[in-house]
């Protein structure tokens, strides 16, 4: 059962646009995501978290929203800029209550931002 | 930014064998250390999870026996994968977790082929 969804593959956007990542999660006791960006045959690197106790949080071009009814977040990346292509990942894990710092990653989606 | 390095970045071996992968923080001292697993074109998937001076913590269906892990000090983390199968073969990663901090910073990664 997977916890964390990414639904998309894929993603190809133009220069200059908004990109949109979507992530999903089951578990309700989540309260903390985090994005990160993956370049082939490389570690993720840390974009941008966010709390549940918030329902956004922006960082330069990019901005998470957190819809905790829904049980769903996403990445504006605005404007989008051919270095930006990459695989993100949505990844998810339980702090509070005594939760564990282990991440649930969801299974990325591929961005490609053409000139 | 935090620096995660691993070692080696790539590696063959033959089936049988034993491998072993380095994880070092380079600037900061962390006390607890992810070890993941990456398919082609799959999510990150957490194998264990390590914390300084005592035993790793397992995820469900990895075998402790197989895939061993030491954490012998805040800044060293390790691997072995014993007597490597095909199967084995996939890009290692690890993660680094500071003192009093919410956030993984990641290796670059192993890809490990077993021929």
């Amino acid at each position: 059962d997977q916890q964390v969804k990414q639904n998309s593959p894929s993603l190809s956007v133009q220069e200059g646009r908004i990109s949109i990542l979507n992530c999903d999660y089951t578990n309700s006791m989540f309260d903390y995501f985090l994005w990160y960006k993956k370049y082939p045959a490389e570690g993720p690197t840390f974009l941008i978290s966010i709390s549940s106790i918030k329902d956004k949080n922006e960082d330069g071009r990019f901005t998470v929203f957190l819809n905790k009814s829904a049980k769903h977040l996403s990445l504006h990346i605005v404007p989008s800029q051919p270095g930006d292509s990459a695989v993100y990942f949505c990844a998810a894990s339980a702090l509070a209550q005594g939760g564990s710092e282990k991440l649930v990653f969801g299974k990325g989606t591929k961005l490609t931002v053409n000139p | 930014g935090a620096v995660v390095s691993q070692h080696p970045s790539w590696v063959i071996c033959k089936s049988g064998t034993s491998v072993k992968i380095e994880c070092r923080s380079l600037d900061f001292q962390a006390t607890t250390m992810f070890w993941y697993r990456q398919f082609p074109k799959q999510s990150l998937m957490l194998m264990a999870t390590s914390n300084e001076g005592s035993k790793a913590t397992y995820e469900q269906g990895v075998e402790k026996d197989k895939f061993l892990i030491n954490h012998a000090s805040l800044t060293l983390s390790t691997l072995t994968v014993t007597s490597a199968h095909p199967e084995d073969s996939s890009f290692y990663i690890c993660s680094a977790l500071g003192i009093q901090s919410l956030r993984q910073y990641f290796g670059p990664g192993t890809r490990l082929t077993v021929t």
